[in-house]
């Protein structure tokens, strides 16, 4: 099933610094979205880019489509400890049925 | 505006048991789906409905059935049990249409012993 990997797996920084996590995707897509999943708790939707699009912001969100590559990326610039979370990406099929596919996840720990 | 609420929380059941997990939103979104997380598998779709009284199978729907009678409401049922169901369950809507957000429900970790 088509479904996007989030690369790496897991990812440990200090505070302050910037958070790149990447998402590869198999077929061609309308839609990439990113989630994030504090632990125990359900997913948060942060920002959705669209296939015409290269790049988008989101106060210290970065998230960038290579439709070419078929890959995105979302940059956390300025971490803090709060942004500890696993973060999902999300995409559709173009030209087929409604269905939203996650990746795996990375998980981002962001030391104090 | 509770948005997507899930019960329960938890639920142990032994093997061979049936149950229903319950989902409901307030928003009135036409498309609602299940999903299951299992440690370094992501979230996986089971089931999903772009609106009542219309639903279709996602990535694993084995062991599993829905039904949507209302906008409401979207159960997710489990016939017969098994260990490899033990999981963290997710419903989630959204406005038809893959262009905007699933909300999704605060989870139902569920055990099959």
């Amino acid at each position: 099933s088509q479904q996007g990997e989030e690369d790496p797996q897991a990812l440990s920084i200090q505070e302050g610094e910037n958070a790149t996590m990447n998402c590869s995707y198999k077929t061609s897509i309308n839609n990439l979205q990113w989630y994030r999943q504090n632990s125990g708790r359900g997913l948060v939707h942060l920002i959705l880019i669209r296939s015409n699009e290269r790049e988008k912001h989101s106060g210290r969100l970065r998230v960038t489509l290579d439709t070419s590559k078929k890959s995105s990326s979302l940059l956390i610039t300025a971490s803090r400890a709060a942004d500890t979370a696993s973060y999902f990406c999300a995409t559709d099929y173009q030209g087929g049925s409604e269905k939203l596919v996650f990746g795996k996840g990375t998980k981002l720990t962001v030391n104090p | 505006n509770a948005g997507v609420t899930q019960t329960p929380k938890f639920q142990v059941l032994k093997t061979g048991q049936s149950m229903t997990l319950q989902c409901a939103q307030d928003m009135n979104h036409e498309y609602m789906s299940w999903y299951r997380q299992d440690p370094g598998m992501g979230l996986r779709l089971i089931h999903y409905s772009v609106g009542a009284g219309i639903t279709d199978q996602g990535e694993v729907p084995n062991g599993y059935n829905v039904s949507r009678s209302t906008t409401e409401d979207f159960p997710l049922r489990l016939l017969s049990a098994a260990p490899s169901q033990t999981s963290v369950y997710f419903c989630a809507a959204r406005i038809t249409g893959s262009s905007y957000e699933q909300y999704f429900g605060p989870g139902t970790r569920l055990t099959v012993t």
